[in-house]
C-alpha cells in the first residue's frame, strides 16, 4: 500500500466549477500536508500547505485536513481555463510523500 | 530570478556513461532535496541536505548515485554507469529548517533520457 493515494483523474469540468480533489493517506504521524501544481515537463509549485488538522484558505482554494479519516481535499472555485493542470497533494515534515497527482482541465 | 535552478534541464545519454546535474537552491535555504518523477507518478523522496551534511538518503539511491553539498549551497547529483531505468526528471528543492521545514519549493527539474 502506497503511504498516500490520490485518484490521478482526469477531471475536466466547465469553466467557473468548482474542482474537488483529494487523497488520503496511512502514517497519522504525518503533521504538515501539502498542495502543489505541476504543469506540464515543468516543476511542482507549492500552492499551500496545512499543519495539523483544519481548513486553510487563500483566494479561489481552499484546503481541507481530516487526520481522524487520513482524508485531505483541495478545492478550486470558480475555476479558470489557467488552472489546467496536474494537482500534487504531498505528506510529510520534511521528506515529502506525493500522491500520483489528479490531471485536471477547465473547459472555457 | 530568485527561485531554485537546474542545469541542464535537459540531458540525453547512453547508457554506461556517467551525468552530473546540478542545483541552486533560494539562497537562505540551508536545506536541499532531490526527488525523482517518473511519467504519472508524484515525486519520489532520494536524499536531503542540511547545510553541507547529507542526513538521508532513500532506498532508491542506489551506490551508482552520489549527491553533494560541498559548502551548503549548491548541490550535484551524479548517476553513475547509467540504465535506461534511469530515465526521469530529477527535482530539486529547498526549504528553511523551523517553521519553513514544510515550505519546499521546487526546481524546474533535469530531465535524463537514457537510450
Amino acid at each position: 500500500q502506497k503511504e498516500v493515494e490520490q485518484d490521478p483523474g482526469p477531471l475536466s469540468v466547465p469553466e467557473g466549477a468548482i474542482v474537488s480533489l483529494n487523497c488520503t493517506y496511512s502514517n497519522s504521524a504525518f503533521q504538515y500536508f501539502m498542495w502543489y501544481r505541476q504543469y506540464s515537463r515543468k516543476g511542482p509549485e507549492l500552492l499551500m500547505y496545512t499543519y495539523s488538522s483544519g481548513n486553510k484558505e487563500d483566494g479561489r482554494f481552499t484546503a481541507q485536513v481530516d487526520k481522524s479519516s487520513k482524508y485531505i481535499s483541495l478545492f478550486i472555485r470558480d475555476s479558470q481555463p489557467s488552472d489546467s493542470a496536474t494537482y500534487l497533494c504531498a505528506i510529510g515534515d520534511y521528506k515529502l510523500s506525493f500522491g500520483a497527482g489528479t490531471t485536471v482541465t477547465v473547459r472555457a | 530570478d530568485t527561485g531554485v535552478s537546474q542545469n541542464p534541464r535537459h540531458k540525453i545519454t547512453k547508457r554506461g556513461q556517467n551525468v552530473t546535474f546540478r542545483c541552486d537552491p533560494i539562497s537562505e535555504h540551508n536545506r536541499l532535496y532531490w526527488y525523482r518523477q517518473t511519467l504519472g507518478q508524484g515525486p519520489e523522496f532520494l536524499t536531503y541536505f542540511q547545510n553541507e551534511a547529507q542526513l538521508e538518503k532513500s532506498r532508491l539511491l542506489s551506490d551508482r548515485f552520489s549527491a553533494e553539498r560541498p559548502k551548503g549551497s549548491f548541490s550535484t547529483l551524479e548517476i553513475q554507469r547509467t540504465e535506461q531505468g534511469d530515465s526521469a526528471m530529477y527535482l530539486c528543492a529547498s526549504s528553511l529548517t523551523g517553521t519553513g521545514v514544510a515550505e519546499q519549493y521546487f526546481g524546474p527539474g533535469t530531465r535524463l533520457t537514457v537510450t
